[in-house]
């Protein structure tokens, strides 16, 4: 069965510093997404990305996040600057094309700012 | 931003069926109706969608509400695996998926 892949699986960082989180989606998906999860709260929506660009993106995308697809495989997601709040669990998704089909998400990176 | 309702959390016994609803009374016409669910410490997984007809795949049967305004999550069998948080999201053209608290459920041995 085809899988979304996140490395790294944990990633620890120090407070100010860039990360970048790589995840590989399904190869003929064309839909992709971010989403994130502090530990003990609910799933949240930071990103969408369509036809190599960002086709929506949630208040928590602020200009610290960008994302890039930088070689037709790969989904990348950037933190310019960490801070203490950013550790959370981070999933990558995607997905084909239309309503009528469903996302697949990555087992997550663990992002602990230290 | 979630515009389903579900309950808390819901328990059942080990082999027995787990019913678990959700209510969705402002869904358009052109809504899907999205199950997932999240294992402990694991990424969320897809379960089933549908749109208005009942559904059913190896992990579970969707029984939507004629008027679509509510929809009903079947596990036939629950086993101790199906303890999860089992999220009901509506897709809509913003091709994005919204995650509500979700269901908790817990499965008695």
């Amino acid at each position: 069965e085809p899988e979304v892949t996140q490395t790294p699986s944990h990633q620890v960082t120090q407070m100010g510093q860039e990360v970048i989180l790589r995840c590989v989606p399904i190869s003929n998906h064309l839909y992709f997404y971010w989403y994130r999860q502090i530990l003990g709260q609910k799933v949240e929506f930071l990103v969408s990305f369509y036809n190599n660009e960002i086709s929506e993106k949630s208040e928590i995308f602020d200009d610290q996040f960008s994302v890039e697809r930088p070689d037709g495989s790969n989904f990348t997601l950037k933190i310019r600057s960490t801070k203490l709040e950013d550790s959370a669990m981070y999933f990558c998704a995607s997905r084909g094309v239309g309503l009528n089909t469903e996302a697949f998400f990555g087992q997550g990176t663990r992002l602990t700012v230290v | 931003d979630a515009k389903t309702t579900q309950p808390n959390s819901m328990e059942s016994n080990e082999e027995e069926p787990v019913h678990l609803p959700c209510n969705h009374s402002t869904i358009s016409g052109t809504d899907y109706i999205h199950w997932y669910r999240q294992l402990p410490s694991q990424g969320p997984e897809y379960v089933i969608h549908g749109l208005t007809s009942n559904v059913n795949n190896r992990m579970a049967s969707l029984a939507i509400a004629e008027d679509r305004k509510s929809s009903t999550l079947i596990l036939h069998r629950a086993t101790l695996r199906d303890a999860a948080v089992y999220y009901c999201i509506l897709m809509d053209s913003s091709y994005k998926l919204i995650f509500g608290s979700g269901t908790r459920l817990l499965v008695r041995p």
